[in-house]
């Protein structure tokens, strides 16, 4: 079974231009998370998806960060701006949640971006 | 408030020997627990799911909760260098959200 994929794997850009991150999560998985992990901390929760619908999006920078789960599968996330406080790296992860079941979240090799 | 917490080490334990992570969380809701590996400049990825009072045991490793005291802890027995990584404790509160440790970095000595 394939695992979550997401591409680019490494991002370099100047500040203040835009860039896009996608994901597609493993086959079957109704959810889907963006993370953003700094050095030395857990990952911190950008935004959940449930099928198609934006359930928590409560810690997303809506001024310059948006996302889209177009038909319930794949996402992408955008930022533009980009400012340099936004380097980091972007982890996308994907899970089967059914009422009373488990939350295991499984993760891709996430994108390393780098703000100028 | 929903905290994590874990000690950052580093935490430096001889091959061979048993590894100790700990982890407390604030939130006596919480049901399930998750212990995540990660290695430098590589994602997180799910060692081992505990929902239950008492011990789990997959391998060389071990989860032990304690939902009275509010705490979780993963066990490494015979530590091999290949166990040097980044252990991420996770506990998911109301409406799914995983609230994550800033993790535990684990050096196996040979």
């Amino acid at each position: 079974e394939a695992g979550v994929v997401q591409s680019p794997r490494y991002k370099i850009i100047e500040k203040k231009q835009p860039v896009a991150f996608w994901c597609n999560p493993i086959s079957g998985h109704n959810t889907l998370y963006w993370y953003r992990q700094n050095l030395g901390q857990g990952p911190e929760l950008l935004i959940r998806y449930e099928n198609e619908e934006a359930v928590d999006d409560s810690q997303l920078p809506k001024d310059r960060f948006s996302a889209e789960r177009l038909k319930g599968v794949d996402s992408t996330l955008k930022i533009q701006p980009a400012e340099l406080g936004d380097s980091a790296v972007y982890l996308c992860a994907s899970s089967l949640v059914l009422a009373g079941d488990s939350y295991e979240q499984y993760f891709g090799p996430g994108t390393r971006l780098t703000v100028t | 408030q929903k905290e994590v917490e874990q000690n950052s080490g580093p935490l430096s334990v001889p091959e061979g020997a048993i590894a100790s992570l700990n982890c407390t969380y604030s939130d006596r809701v919480s049901q399930s627990f998750f212990w995540y590996r990660q290695y430098s400049g590589k994602s997180p990825e799910l060692i081992m799911s505990i929902y239950s009072n008492g011990d789990k045991e997959d391998g060389r490793f071990t989860a032990q909760l304690n939902k009275a005291s509010q705490y979780v802890s993963l066990l490494i027995r015979d530590s091999q260098p290949s166990d040097s990584a980044t252990y991420l404790c996770a506990v998911p509160f109301s409406n799914y959200q995983l609230i994550w440790g800033a993790g535990t970095k684990l050096i196996i000595k040979p």
